[in-house]
C-alpha cells in the first residue's frame, strides 16, 4: 500500500514554455499533497503544501505563479512550471499524506525537468 | 526554524562494516520518521518512531529514538551494496503535516 506515482519521469523542454507534472496516490486518498525540489546532493526543499480542493500554500521564496498548484482530487495533484527557464531545472519530487496520527509521507519517484 | 542535523554527512565503507547515523536537534517531537532515497528516485520511508527510548529494528537496520524525543539513531550491521543510498530523518512541525528533512547522510558501501 501507499503507492504515489508521479508522470512523467523525465522532460525535456525548451527555456520559455511550460511543464506539467502529475502526482497521483494509487491506493490510497492523500488528504495533503506535497511538492519539494531536490538539487543534486542535497536534501529535499518544501516548495508547497497542497489540499484537495483549496489554494496551495506556498513556501517562502516559491513564486506562486511560477510553479502553478492544482489538487483537483484527494488521488491527484498538479504542479505547472510556467514560463521554465534553465535554472529551473532540477529534480522535482511530489509526496502525499493520508492524515493520521504518524504524520507519515508516502513520496513519488520524481521528474527531472531539464529546462534547454 | 527547526534544525535538523544529521552526523556523518558522507560515509564510505566496506560490506560488512558497521555504521551509525545520527539526527539531532534542539526540539522535542512527537514522531520521526527515516527515509533511504537511491540516485534518480524518490525516498522510501524505512520507519516511523514515536515513544522516547524506542527500538526498532528492520532486518539489519536498528533505529532508536532518543529518551527525549530530540534525536535519533539508525544503525546498520554488515553493511552490504544495496544500502548505498542517501539517508533522510524527517520530523513533522507543530500542528502540521508539513516535514522537515535531516541535512542527510550519503553512504555507499564498496563490494
Amino acid at each position: 500500500g501507499a503507492v504515489v506515482s508521479q508522470h512523467p519521469s523525465r522532460v525535456i523542454c525548451k527555456s520559455g514554455t511550460s511543464v506539467k507534472i502529475e502526482c497521483r496516490s494509487l491506493d490510497f486518498q492523500a488528504t495533503t499533497m506535497f511538492w519539494y525540489r531536490q538539487f543534486p546532493k542535497q536534501s529535499l526543499m518544501l516548495m508547497a503544501t497542497s489540499n484537495e480542493g483549496s489554494k496551495a500554500t506556498y513556501e517562502q521564496g516559491v513564486e506562486k505563479d511560477k510553479f502553478l498548484i492544482n489538487h483537483a482530487s484527494l488521488t491527484l495533484s498538479t504542479l505547472t512550471v510556467t514560463s521554465a527557464h534553465p535554472e529551473d531545472s532540477s529534480f522535482y519530487i511530489c509526496s502525499a499524506s493520508g492524515g493520521g496520527s504518524l504524520n507519515e509521507q508516502f513520496f513519488g519517484p520524481g521528474t527531472r525537468l531539464t529546462v534547454l | 526554524t527547526q534544525l535538523l542535523e544529521q552526523s556523518p554527512q558522507f560515509l564510505s565503507i566496506q560490506e560488512g562494516e558497521n555504521l551509525t547515523v545520527y539526527c539531532n536537534s534542539s526540539s522535542v517531537f512527537s514522531s520521526l520518521q527515516w527515509y533511504r532515497q537511491e540516485p534518480g528516485e524518490g525516498p522510501v520511508l524505512l520507519v516511523t518512531v514515536v515513544t522516547g527510548g524506542e527500538v526498532k529494528k528492520l532486518k539489519r537496520l536498528t533505529f532508536q529514538f532518543g529518551d527525549a524525543r530530540k534525536d535519533s539513531s539508525l544503525h546498520i550491521t554488515a553493511a552490504q551494496p544495496g544500502d548505498t543510498g542517501l539517508y533522510l530523518c524527517a520530523v513533522s512541525t507543530s500542528g502540521t503535516y508539513k516535514y522537515i528533512f535531516g541535512t542527510g547522510t550519503r553512504l555507499k558501501v564498496l563490494a
